[in-house]
């Protein structure tokens, strides 16, 4: 198994572009999840998927759009990049029944910058 | 609410003890340990539920006060490899069973 997989590993946007950011797992997870990590801040929750076709907003979802057609795959698009979504961002991925009890596989990042 | 954690940062010598807190001021259901090194993704830890017992795996284990609201992640005897950042993430009574809040993270530094 791959495991979590997202692509691509490092981005340099300017101010206005789009882009998708692309996830994908081969575990069979129902719950997957996208989130940003920021220095001194931690991981902060952008949208989740409890399965195919419902996604869900977490805390800080605005500039952001997600879409869930397939179990295995989860992108993010930036609508209109800001300098403000400089960040790292993590996939993740569990099996389901509940996050708050079920471990969650994190992808290896995405680090974007914006100019 | 995003829970707070405590210290921020930690220096150790190798084989020394450890310990990092992660306090919530709502009531929990779940707390979530993760292990992050620096460049790479989270990995986890261990999950400790409300009303369950202490968890170890190793040299590494935690408890769950439910009367605080508190966490407690135990490093004992550090090796090298206990470096990193420690993320803890909940989950809350009453909140949605598909969101966990982490914490700002603890970095802990073992230096030989």
């Amino acid at each position: 198994n791959a495991g979590v997989t997202q692509t691509p590993k490092f981005q340099v946007l300017k101010t206005g572009q789009s882009m998708t950011l692309q996830c994908a797992q081969d575990m069979n997870h129902e719950y997957m999840s996208w989130y940003r990590q920021d220095p001194g801040m931690g991981l902060r929750l952008i949208h989740y998927s409890v399965g195919a076709g419902i996604t869900d907003q977490g805390e800080v979802p605005n500039g952001y759009n997600v879409s869930r057609s397939t179990t295995e795959d989860f992108p993010l698009r930036l609508l209109s990049a800001a300098p403000s979504q400089t960040s790292v961002y993590f996939c993740a991925s569990s099996y389901g029944g509940g996050l708050y009890q079920e471990t969650q596989y994190f992808g290896p990042g995405t680090r974007l910058l914006v100019l | 609410q995003q829970p707070v954690q405590s210290p921020q940062a930690v220096i150790l010598r190798e084989g020394e003890d450890a310990v990092i807190n992660c306090s919530s001021s709502k009531a929990l259901y779940s707390v979530h340990w993760y292990r992050q090194k620096h460049g790479e993704a989270p990995v986890f830890l261990m999950i400790l539920l409300k009303g369950g017992e202490q968890k170890g795996h190793e040299k590494i284990s935690a408890s769950f006060n439910e009367k605080k609201q508190q966490s407690s992640l135990y490093l004992t005897a550090s090796q090298l490899s206990y470096s990193g950042t420690y993320f803890c993430g909940t989950s809350t009574i009453g909140g949605s069973n598909y969101k966990l809040t982490f914490g700002k993270g603890t970095l802990l530094t073992v230096n030989p």
